[in-house]
């Protein structure tokens, strides 16, 4: 089974800084998905990433994919506190194509 | 458009119970997937339907079952409920199967089961 390490579990940053959230995965994936997650509320789509070495940029998020690694990085550049959240990163894989979650980073950002 | 719609939204029920969540998928999309989050962890996936037969199952037990309708709406249902089972139950839908390229996958904003 397909096994996903997130860290940090938690982070608490400066607005204005940039920090980086690290996914690693056990086995073989050839895509990788990141989600937010406010508290109480549903998984939103950030990111889909479908090649090695595709990185994809919305806003001040950047996420990042190597493949043969098997490492996934979620860059935040400038952090607003809007960004506060849990951040989920979710290999593909399985025989129903299933999400593989992590535990999530929970990231708060203070004023 | 409507997105991914679950209901209903918070449910609470007595240990062995049963209980029957419902789902219905962004218009045209065909997969639907559901998804078990306990509380602090991430999700987990419970089963995968595409075109109304099931493409895979998570590592649950038999107490959990799923169907998917010809309308590709679907329903999970769980038997003899456990205080474990207190969760949100969520559902994701997609367009195609899985294996397409870039199929992404929308959540609904879940179900909250406490089970007491």
């Amino acid at each position: 089974e397909l096994k996903v390490e997130q860290n940090p579990l938690f982070l608490s940053m400066q607005e204005g800084k940039n920090y980086t959230i690290y996914c690693n995965y056990s086995t073989t994936s050839d895509r990788l998905y990141w989600y937010r997650q406010d508290p109480g509320k549903s998984l939103e789509s950030l990111f889909v990433l479908l090649s090695n070495g595709a990185v994809k940029q919305e806003g001040r998020l950047m996420a990042s994919l190597d493949t043969k690694a098997r490492l996934s990085t979620l860059h935040i550049t400038a952090a607003v506190h809007d960004l506060s959240a849990t951040y989920f990163c979710a290999p593909m894989g399985g025989t129903g194509n299933q999400f593989y979650f992590g535990t999530g980073t929970s990231l708060t950002v203070i004023p | 458009d409507a997105g991914v719609t679950q209901s209903p939204t918070h449910l609470i029920k007595t240990r062995g119970q049963q209980v029957t969540l419902r789902c219905s998928p962004i218009s045209g999309h065909k997969s639907v997937s559901w998804y078990q989050q306990v509380l602090g962890q991430g999700p987990q996936f419970i089963f995968q339907y595409y075109e109304k037969e099931e493409r895979g199952r998570g590592n649950f037990p038999d107490r959990f079952s799923a169907r998917q309708f010809p309308n590709y709406s679907s329903e999970l249902n769980v038997n003899a409920l456990l205080l474990g089972d207190s969760a949100l139950y969520l559902c994701a839908s997609s367009l195609g199967a899985w294996g397409a390229q870039r199929a992404e996958a929308f959540f609904g904003q879940g179900t909250r089961l406490t089970v007491v």
